[in-house]
């Protein structure tokens, strides 16, 4: 069977850090691609990073260039989101999703989400 | 504002069917598959239509979706109170070269 668990989550200061971490299980984690999807409080779903199988591909919304890095340890089955310079309208619980196909929304597993709240 | 568009709300009575609509441009849903997915109260998203119009296994036949053009719609029919949840589509973006998604469309069952 097939899961996704994500860590890291919690409460930081603006402009600080925090890295996000989504282990993986039940699958062949070297095959897909993954992604990472937030959603802030109240609020509607909104993508983030997409990560080619070997990390050859990777995306980012406009809302995180530049501040976010997306990664993965296929050796550990694991996937990664470093954010960096965090606001608080990052604040969301963030989803790691898998993808069948590269370069598309076609996420068919979704994690439990992690809780990332940005205030003073 | 989101680059999809959808209603804001939809609602119907058990057994009636609704549709929700979504609407794009021809750098998103013109160029790429249209996905939806549903989100009950406080869990995470669930797949509900790949490709456009293909059912994941275990997804009642109830949901259907489909594309024209720069458009997609989502049809539940003999609508259950189960179905009432968080409705969102998604799709690529080459102009943007990321993933859009809806505003999401909040289903409610009469």
């Amino acid at each position: 069977e097939v899961h996704l668990v994500e860590s890291g989550g919690g409460l930081v200061k603006p402009g600080g850090s925090l890295r996000l971490s989504c282990a993986a299980s039940g699958f062949t984690f070297s095959s897909y691609s993954m992604n990472w999807v937030r959603q802030a409080p109240g609020k509607g779903l909104e993508w983030v990073s997409s990560i080619s199988s070997t990390s050859s591909y990777i995306f980012y919304a406009d809302s995180v260039k530049g501040r976010f890095t997306i990664s993965r340890d296929n050796a550990k089955n694991s996937l990664f989101l470093q954010v960096n310079s965090l606001r608080a309208e990052d604040t969301a619980v963030y989803y790691c999703a898998r993808a069948p196909v590269m370069s598309a929304t076609f996420f068919d597993y979704w994690g439990q989400g992690a809780l990332v709240t940005v205030s003073s | 504002q989101s680059v999809l568009t959808q209603p804001p709300s939809a609602s119907g009575t058990p057994g009636q069917r609704v549709t929700i609509s979504c609407s794009g441009s021809s750098s998103n849903i013109g160029s790429n598959t249209v996905n939806w997915y549903q989100q009950l109260p406080g869990t995470a998203p669930k797949l509900l239509i790949y490709n456009n119009d293909q059912r994941p296994s275990g997804v009642p036949e109830r949901f259907s979706g489909s594309k024209s053009g720069t458009s997609a719609s989502l049809a539940i029919s003999g609508l259950q109170s189960e179905d009432e949840a968080d409705y969102y589509c998604a799709t690529w973006d080459d102009s943007l070269n990321g993933g859009v998604f809806g505003g999401g469309t909040k289903l409610t069952v009469l």
